[in-house]
């Protein structure tokens, strides 16, 4: 079956536009993540979304970090006044739950801010 | 705090030769820890998980309490492991299933 989709793959912005990014989680998936990959550093996780629930923002770097998930279903990361220091690689990832369940990767928008 | 150290960023071994990816956790509490790996332009994936203990493409990963250690291994390394190996953990501090990655190892295996 299709897995997570994350569109664009690629974006160019200027600094101090906003950007949309968008995931597509698996369906049935009820648990949706973003995470952001930086040149040199890890994965850091920004917002987690689960069933109706209240989201955790908990790795939003700023208040310029947005993130809703309609209908239970896609999810747009919201990023306004971008910085430099945004670009870097998005990636969204989708479980059946919490707890044991497996986290599922899209294959990530990159987004360039010059 | 939560953390996930991954000494070496890159690893170059010679094919047949065996693995050791290091990794180091800080977590108060029972932590689940995970190990990712992305080949080349494809994306992230699970490899395995210390809860299932499994050998997943030959490879094994032992958690070590006592050491805050989840150290992954391949007696004889190949060429398609060439890829960037991610471990991360996960903890019942919370109501999420968050990961927390460390900053990644290159495995090159070289002919």
């Amino acid at each position: 079956g299709a897995g997570v989709s994350q569109s664009p793959s690629n974006k160019v912005t200027e600094k101090g536009k906003d950007v949309e990014l968008r995931c597509d989680p698996i369906s049935g998936h009820t648990a949706l993540y973003w995470y952001r990959q930086s040149l040199g550093q890890g994965l850091e996780f920004l917002i987690y979304f689960q069933g109706n629930s209240a989201p955790d923002k908990s790795g939003l770097p700023s208040d310029r970090f947005s993130a809703e998930r309609t209908g239970g279903s896609v999810s747009t990361l919201t990023i306004q006044r971008t910085q430099q220091e945004d670009s870097a690689v998005y990636l969204c990832a989708s479980s059946f739950g919490t707890g044991e369940y497996e986290q599922y990767f899209g294959p990530g928008t990159r987004l360039t801010v010059t | 705090a939560q953390r996930v150290t991954q000494p070496e960023k890159l690893l170059s071994v010679f094919k047949g030769a065996p693995v050791e990816l290091k990794c180091n956790y800080s977590y108060s509490g029972s932590p689940e820890l995970f190990w990712y790996v992305q080949y080349s332009r494809q994306r992230l994936q699970l490899l395995l998980r210390h809860i299932s203990r499994e050998s997943i493409k030959g490879f094994t990963a032992d958690l070590n309490k006592g050491e805050t250690s989840f150290h992954l291994k391949k007696p004889f390394a190949q060429e398609e492991d060439s890829a960037m190996y991610y471990c991360a953990l996960s903890g019942p501090g919370g109501a999420t299933n968050k990961l927390i990655f460390g900053t990644g190892t290159l495995l090159a295996v070289q002919p």
